[in-house]
């Protein structure tokens, strides 16, 4: 039962552009999160945003929350080749159950 | 990855066997999670524990068996290796503030049964 979507399934930009990548969900929140993935590697956790705020900034990343439109963005600024992977949205249903992933967004940056 | 290994991290094996995939962490982490990644279907949650002795099932929990004796180590049963068992198989792990606070993942197993 998949939750979050994101979109575009892939983008590929220039270094030095930025990427900019979405999450849609059907149910409601309480948090939601974005991981990446490097090819052949497991996922590692990016940022959290709760369903009470807005935006949130970590470095060269910006997560955007609608809850009115159950989605998500997130923006890289000034991407760079190492930024090239896949990113995934999970998220915290209501009530006590595991996250939920979504089936990501495969970024590619050319040098 | 780090606090948190994974074994066997390529497995070839065939329709019908065992096979057993073993998650270790050093952390002492409460919550433990395995999944398997398949194109076009992304993360699925096949089995959790939230505690020693105590799992549950997740998405796509038929033809699993898991289990948890010692807080550290969480391993994955296939009874009967079946080819649509195929794919990548990820553990995690979660600090225990709750079922839903972030994961760090191990470096996956890529299992093939032919």
């Amino acid at each position: 039962s998949q939750q979050g979507e994101e979109d575009p399934q892939a983008l590929s930009i220039q270094e030095g552009e930025n990427a900019t990548m979405n999450c849609s969900y059907k149910t409601s929140i309480n948090n939601l999160q974005w991981y990446r993935q490097n090819s052949g590697r497991g996922l590692v956790h990016l940022i959290l945003i709760r369903s009470n705020e807005r935006e949130k900034h970590s470095g060269r990343l910006r997560v955007t929350l609608d809850t009115s439109k159950k989605s998500s963005s997130l923006l890289i600024t000034a991407s760079r080749a190492a930024d090239t992977a896949s990113y995934f949205c999970a998220t915290e249903n209501s009530g006590n159950t595991p996250l939920v992933f979504g089936k990501g967004t495969r970024l590619s940056v050319i040098a | 990855d780090a606090g948190i290994t994974q074994s066997p991290r390529h497995k070839v094996t065939e329709t019908g066997t065992p096979v057993t995939l073993r998650c270790h962490q050093t952390e002492n982490h409460r919550y433990m999670y395995w999944y398997r990644q398949d194109p076009g279907h992304g993360l699925r949650l096949i089995h959790y524990s939230y505690g020693v002795k105590d799992t549950d099932k997740g998405e796509v929990s038929d033809g699993y068996s898991v289990s948890r004796s010692k807080t550290e180590d969480f391993l994955l049963t296939l009874e009967s290796a079946t080819s649509s068992q195929t794919s990548v198989y990820f553990c995690a792990m979660g600090p225990g503030q709750g079922i839903q606070d972030t994961q760090y993942f191990g470096p996956g197993t890529r299992l093939t049964v032919l």
